[in-house]
């Protein structure tokens, strides 16, 4: 099926450091999602955007929906140990009706 | 109940048995999906429902699976005779309203990981 181009694979950081993703698409989408998935639990939302260009925040997190609706970016500022973890992005289309297209993950790895 | 539950959570089975595999959603949720999730994915859309109606089933991968969701609450994704590919986590999740609106917060269950030897 189709999924999402998401990038890097995998980061392994320093606490107190900021971390940046990105996901991109070929396709256009009307709603961008950020999940994260902690190891033997389903994905929880973590922020969803709705409009080209929007940029919102959620404590430390921040992400914003492109200006060309193809892609999406999610910053974690001054991470801490409990950032740890797999982070997905999945975009909606409209007429999709609830289908959820997500990326492969970014793997967050926080050294103390 | 507090959140989206999935049965068993772990599964084994010989090739060419049936599955069952069952979602209870958040009380109250309209719309229940079911993903598939290999390892090192991100989920895999397969099918979603409103109330007990299937609304949408283009990602099953084949007619060896199907689902139900016969009194609009509980579902239940079934796959025959399983094959060795069909080894994956499989995860359901719910959310408030119709699902026809855009962003409407899915809440994921923790899963069934299914192993077909």
């Amino acid at each position: 099926g189709q999924q999402l181009n998401q990038s890097p694979q995998s980061m392994f950081i320093q606490e107190g450091e900021d971390v940046s993703m990105n996901c991109t698409s070929s396709s256009i989408f009307n709603t961008w999602l950020w999940y994260k998935q902690d190891p033997g639990e389903g994905p929880v939302l973590l922020i969803a955007l709705y409009k080209a260009g929007e940029l919102t925040s959620n404590g430390r997190l921040t992400a914003q929906f492109g200006i060309t609706r193809k892609d999406s970016f999610l910053n974690i500022s001054a991470s801490i140990p409990s950032d740890v973890g797999i982070y997905f992005c999945a975009g909606q289309a409209r007429g999709s009706q609830g289908n959820l297209i997500f990326g492969k993950g970014t793997k967050l790895s926080v050294k103390p | 109940g507090a959140g989206v539950s999935q049965s068993p959570r772990y599964k084994v089975t010989k090739r060419g048995q049936d599955v069952a595999l069952r979602c209870d959603p958040i009380s109250g949720h309209v719309s229940l999906y079911w993903y598939r999730q290999a390892l090192g994915q991100g989920p895999e859309f397969l099918t979603y429902f409103n109330y007990e109606a299937q609304q949408d089933k283009s990602g099953l991968p084949n007619d060896r699976f199907s689902a139900e969701r016969p009194e609009g609450s509980i579902s239940t994704l079934t796959i025959q005779r399983t094959e060795q590919r069909d080894s994956a986590m499989y995860r359901c999740a719910s959310s408030l309203n119709s699902g026809t609106g855009l962003g409407e917060t899915q809440y994921f269950g923790p899963g069934t990981r299914l192993l077909v030897l």
